[in-house]
């Protein structure tokens, strides 16, 4: 199957600043990529769903401006975190499709944030 | 609003036994039941997906068994073994594109 590829896997930061979490489709162009925040022992929550080169669409309750998606291009998307705060601790999972219809949603292995 | 019902949250089962974990949706417009299995630290990944139109699907030791009318759909492992413990998730999706909608999760432990 496809492979999507997260980084970092793990990132510690100190509150109030910021980080960036990449997502990139290694061996095939992803149209649409979506962005999951998984609590321990939860299921995964879809934060939003970016399309390249236009703005992502953010579910209801996720901070458009705390959570900053970048899709700029087919084997691309970052995930920022702006002005992270303890709460904001989490594991981040992207997932890629390719775009046409009916297709499998590829996941990529996730990236744990801790927000010191 | 939980779209997804899944149970139970959490199963053990002998090694050698079936597991069998079940969800329930209430969209009629999902067309598409994929079920993902999860390790700790590690993303999901695809093990094994429905469409309405058909009421069962093997691959391999897994399947899934599915019943429209009732809005129902199972997970089966056979032959359970240690190397499946782990977190299974059902999902369900609409038409025209991937948006997927997650159950709770089914925290599963083959013991020996």
């Amino acid at each position: 199957g496809a492979v999507v590829s997260q980084h970092p896997s793990w990132v510690i930061c100190k509150s109030g600043t910021s980080v960036k979490i990449e997502c990139r489709s290694l061996d095939f162009q992803a149209t649409t990529m979506f962005w999951y925040r998984q609590f321990p022992k939860q299921s995964l929550m879809l934060m939003a769903t970016s399309n390249e080169g236009s703005k992502a669409t953010y579910e209801q309750g996720v901070e458009k401006d705390k959570f900053l998606i970048n899709h700029a291009s087919l084997t691309l998307s970052t995930l920022t975190v702006t002005s992270a705060h303890p709460e904001d601790s989490s594991f981040y999972i992207c997932s890629a499709e390719t775009g046409t219809s009916n297709t499998e949603a590829f996941f990529g292995q996730g990236t744990r944030l801790t927000v010191v | 609003q939980q779209q997804v019902k899944q149970s139970p949250q959490s199963l053990i089962v002998q090694k050698g036994g079936i597991s069998i974990i079940n969800c329930a949706y209430e969209n009629t417009a999902f067309d598409y039941f994929p079920w993902y299995q999860q390790f700790p630290g590690k993303g999901p990944a695809l093990l094994i997906a429905i469409r309405p139109d058909v009421s069962e699907k093997k691959e391999g030791r897994f399947t899934i068994s599915f019943n429209k009318s009732a809005k129902q759909f199972s997970l089966h492992i056979m032959d359970s073994q240690p190397g499946d413990s782990a977190t299974y998730f059902c999902a369900a999706r609409t038409g025209g594109g991937n948006k997927l909608t997650f159950g709770t999760g089914t925290q599963l432990k083959v013991e020996l």
